[in-house]
């Protein structure tokens, strides 16, 4: 089945630019969408962005953190990528990686398929 | 963006137990409003989508209902391993996609 996994640093300088990878395993990657979410600790979820995995590489960011934010596909072609720029403590969190199914159906979309997520802690 | 609420924001149950969770968006959402069940330490994990359609390999005891900005997710008899953090989340604007503070569902 399609599984997702998390990788980058682990800790991250402030003012520095946090990067992740995710990968994804068992299935096609092409023609769907896909997501990085984020939660700080012991707080609630926050969506990141999107990115649709076709030849267009359409994005979609989340207002409150679009200056700094950037999604696109990896350098392996089972890859996409997450980069935000000037971080503070505030950008402390787990971040996951997620399958956005849009169901052409009824116009629903939700995160179907989760990675286990990798702790980024911003501290000098 | 659309916000959304949930209450309570924890509970105590007892297994065996009924218990209800309500989600509120800031407005009306038809039924794009789909459920998340997440464990300690655990990425959360698709219960429902489209406010009432379970996600495949999910127990039946899990259901949901609602439309236009109220809805609730049931669990009609507690198990040991329904003990977590349940989110709701809006699919109906996408920019931002928007979940809610959480329910976390104790033992009693």
């Amino acid at each position: 089945q399609v599984q997702l996994q998390e990788s980058g640093p682990g800790l991250v300088k402030p003012s520095e630019t946090l990067s992740l990878n995710c990968t994804v395993s068992g299935g096609s990657i092409s023609g769907y969408y896909w997501s990085w979410i984020r939660q700080p600790p012991g707080k609630g979820l926050e969506w990141i962005g999107y990115i649709y995995y076709s030849d267009s590489g359409d994005t979609n960011y989340n207002p409150s953190l679009k200056s700094r934010v950037t999604i696109s596909v990896g350098t392996s072609k089972n890859q996409f990528s997450l980069k935000l720029t000037s971080v503070t403590a505030a950008d402390t969190a787990v971040y996951y990686c997620a399958r956005l199914f849009y169901s052409r159906s009824n116009y629903d979309w939700y995160f179907d398929l989760w990675g286990r997520g990798t702790l980024v802690t911003v501290s000098s | 963006d659309i916000q959304m609420t949930q209450s309570p924001s924890s509970l105590s149950a007892s297994v065996g137990d009924s218990v209800t969770i309500t989600c509120r968006a800031s407005q009306s959402i038809s039924s794009y409003l789909n459920w998340y069940q997440q464990k300690p330490g655990k990425a959360p994990s698709l219960l429902i989508y489209a406010a009432s359609s379970l996600q495949s390999g999910v127990p039946s005891r899990f259901s949901g209902s609602g439309s236009g900005t109220d809805f609730t997710l049931t669990i009609s008899s507690l198990q040991p391993e329904d003990f977590a953090t349940y989110f709701c989340q809006q699919g109906y604007s996408t920019v931002p996609f928007t979940f809610g503070p959480g329910t976390k569902v104790h033992i009693k």
